[in-house]
């Protein structure tokens, strides 16, 4: 139990284009969901924290204009990078929770590359 | 704000010994998380303590939670290959979310 999904696996794409990135959590429901960005050698950075329902909470310096995330459902959350550039090119985690307190369950990631 | 140290940041060991990474929170946690990310793989979650002092095994891994609640280790005993990988740690803030540390990347010659 407690798997959730992440699709594409990976994209690559252009420079000035928009990418989608859906996170699902395949057995449970999930009021909340966290998107994470990580850069290689790196640890993960919380980018922001979605509540079914309502809008997304954005952690400090990330641009809710260019990251905008919906949680239109307690199984699908989805994060799309707008006007994508090179240095948004990261490992992007995205996981999951029944309730607040609650252990999160990761995603296993979509890698971006923007050339 | 809120910061998760840890140390040290690459450990390399022989296959065999014993490995050891210290986590460190500016603040006190209500509870601290320990995952584990393969070369190319999502964190997977390992454990979870809770308890001021608290200590659980898992096989040939060792958590341990500080008095203070604000420091924690993950001990492994006798690595093997299948270790490699990178461990963090991570508290909750406010709550609801969580901080990872900075991660410690285990390599294990064989």
């Amino acid at each position: 139990g407690a798997v959730v999904s992440q699709h594409p696996s990976w994209v690559i794409c252009k420079s000035g284009t928009s990418v989608k990135i859906e996170c699902r959590s395949l057995d449970f429901q999930a009021t909340t969901m966290f998107w994470y960005r990580q850069f290689p050698k790196q640890s993960l950075m919380l980018m922001a924290t979605s509540n079914e329902g309502s809008k997304a909470t954005y952690e400090q310096g990330v641009e809710k204009d260019k990251f905008l995330i919906n949680h239109a459902s307690l199984t699908l959350s989805t994060l799309t990078v707008t006007s994508a550039h090179p240095e948004d090119s990261s490992f992007y985690i995205c996981s999951a929770r029944v309730a607040r307190g609650e252990t999160q369950y990761f995603g296993p990631g979509t890698r971006l590359l923007v050339l | 704000g809120q910061q998760v140290m840890q140390i040290p940041q690459y450990q390399h060991v022989q296959e065999g010994e014993d490995f050891t990474t210290y986590c460190n929170s500016s603040t006190t946690l209500s509870n601290i998380q320990w995952y584990k990310q393969r070369p190319g793989g999502h964190p997977v979650f390992l454990i979870q303590l809770v308890k001021s002092g608290e200590v659980k095994k898992q096989k040939r891994l060792t958590f341990q939670f500080g008095e203070a609640k604000k420091n924690s280790s993950l001990h492994i005993t006798a690595t093997q290959t299948t270790d490699v990988g990178t461990y963090f740690c991570a508290g909750p803030r406010n709550t609801d979310k969580l901080i990872f540390g900075t991660g410690t990347r285990l390599q294990v010659f064989p």
